[in-house]
């Protein structure tokens, strides 16, 4: 595809249960981030990979969180046990190298945790 | 810790006005960019800003990097409603674009 997918584009899940939300980047961009937005403000970082690594893991919230890429491509973000405050939009964002160029934005995958 | 902070946070006015955000920051940042996001949407570049004191236009918006690489502002001439959304600015660090935490306006017929 032409720009960042994620899926699904919503999803509503029970507290405690466990959510994987995935990301295809751009083809051929190295780099791929995580950030979390709640409702009408910024972006929180969470994660970031340059190929399958991830460098800088240091805006995961808690262990509930992890993120593993696969073939320097798709990138899953797993949240387990899930909790009300988890609810927000999570944002996928991929470039052709580290931030020296801009990430472009998948649409976002809007969590609910009821 | 908020490294990058916008103001204002909310912004309602008439088609027409003129309007500044401003996004200031303790750090130096190498770069700094705009982003626009509507409801539904990922942030979309809007521009990016290198050189301290650079001033770059976009048609109707003029966006400007302080001197000290420290803060920008965005500045909208003439406002639409079609500028209604979120602004938010950003800066690399570590690897990382940082956001400010964004500024909604509205901009009303």
């Amino acid at each position: 595809g032409a720009g960042v997918s994620q899926s699904p584009s919503n999803k509503v899940t029970e507290k405690g249960k466990d959510v994987e939300l995935r990301c295809d980047p751009i083809s051929g961009h190295t780099a791929l981030y995580w950030y979390r937005q709640s409702l009408g403000q910024g972006l929180e970082f969470l994660i970031y990979f340059q190929g399958n690594s991830a460098p800088d893991k240091s805006g995961l919230p808690s262990d509930r969180f992890s993120a593993e890429r696969t073939g320097g491509s798709v990138s899953t973000l797993t949240i387990q046990r899930t909790q009300q405050e988890d609810s927000a939009v999570y944002l996928c964002a991929s470039s052709s190298r580290l931030a020296g160029v801009l990430p472009y934005f998948g649409p976002g995958t809007r969590l609910t945790v009821t | 810790t908020q490294l990058l902070e916008q103001s204002p946070q909310f912004l309602s006015i008439q088609e027409g006005e003129n309007l500044t955000v401003y996004c200031n920051s303790s750090s130096v940042f190498s770069s700094l960019q705009w982003y626009r996001q509507e409801p539904g949407e990922g942030p979309v570049l809007l521009v990016t800003v290198v050189t301290g004191g650079e001033v770059k236009k976009l048609k109707r918006l003029t966006f400007q990097f302080g001197d000290a690489r420290k803060d920008s502002s965005l500045h909208i001439t003439a406002a639409q409603t079609g500028d209604t959304g979120l602004y938010l600015c950003a800066g690399a660090q570590g690897g990382k674009l940082i956001f400010g935490q964004g500024t909604e306006l509205s901009v009303k017929p």
